[in-house]
């Protein structure tokens, strides 16, 4: 059973350019959430989708950030117009439902030069 | 609004000892869940533990425990005979509210000195 898949591992981007993140949950889970973690910190909520819905995105940045969990194929999160700030690791965790534990990505490091 | 504290930036242990990471929290919410996660260098998060508000008995898997003291709000992990592979970041967090909109602490880097 194939765990949490994210790519690309390692993005790099010039300022202004957009990013795409992908992510395939746990065979099985329909609850997807996406981190973001800066260099030394704990990991920050973003957003929290199910099939085709955003149930919670109160963790997202209000501009140049979104986020979408398509019926068919994986989550992205996409970034557009990117900023030296937005270099982190962005990880990707999927449930079985809302009690179960989160199963995290190997997440994506992204780097703004 | 929920809180997670990690008192200890640092942490060396000889290996083959028992070491306790600390983690207290803070929440309004009747019903939560507490977890550990590992990050070791190569950057993974690995589930270690779970802890639920209501359970009765101290979560345990293989060598790590979680010593829950609701009274206290903490949720200590404990890791038995310390081997040199568990150097790492270990994270503590917490969820409410019916979701898994996880919390995390800022993290213990736990180094396994043999």
């Amino acid at each position: 059973n194939a765990g949490v898949m994210q790519n690309p591992r390692h993005l790099v981007r010039r300022r202004g350019q957009e990013a795409r993140l992908r992510c395939s949950p746990m065979k099985g889970h329909s609850h997807v959430y996406w981190y973001r973690q800066l260099p030394e910190e704990g990991l920050k909520f973003m957003v929290y989708l199910q099939k085709e819905n955003i149930i919670d995105e109160s963790g997202m940045p209000k501009e140049r950030f979104s986020a979408e969990f398509p019926k068919e194929g994986p989550s992205i999160l996409r970034i557009q117009q990117v900023v030296r700030g937005d270099s982190a690791a962005y990880f990707c965790a999927s449930s079985l439902d809302t009690h179960s534990p989160l199963h995290f990505g190997n997440g994506t490091r992204l780097t703004v030069t | 609004a929920q809180k997670i504290t990690q008192t200890q930036p640092g942490m060396f242990v000889q290996e083959k000892e028992a070491v306790t990471l600390d983690c207290t929290y803070d929440t309004s919410d009747p019903s939560y869940g507490l977890f550990w996660y590992k990050q070791p260098s190569s950057g993974e998060m690995i589930f270690l533990i779970y802890q639920g508000s209501y359970d009765q008995q101290n979560a345990t898997e293989g060598r790590y425990s979680l010593n829950f003291q609701k009274a206290r709000k903490s949720a200590n992990l404990v890791i038995s005979a310390s081997q040199l592979g568990d150097s790492a970041m270990y994270f503590c967090a917490m969820s409410g509210g019916g979701a898994q909109k996880l919390v995390f602490g800022q993290g213990t880097r736990l180094t396994i000195n043999p």
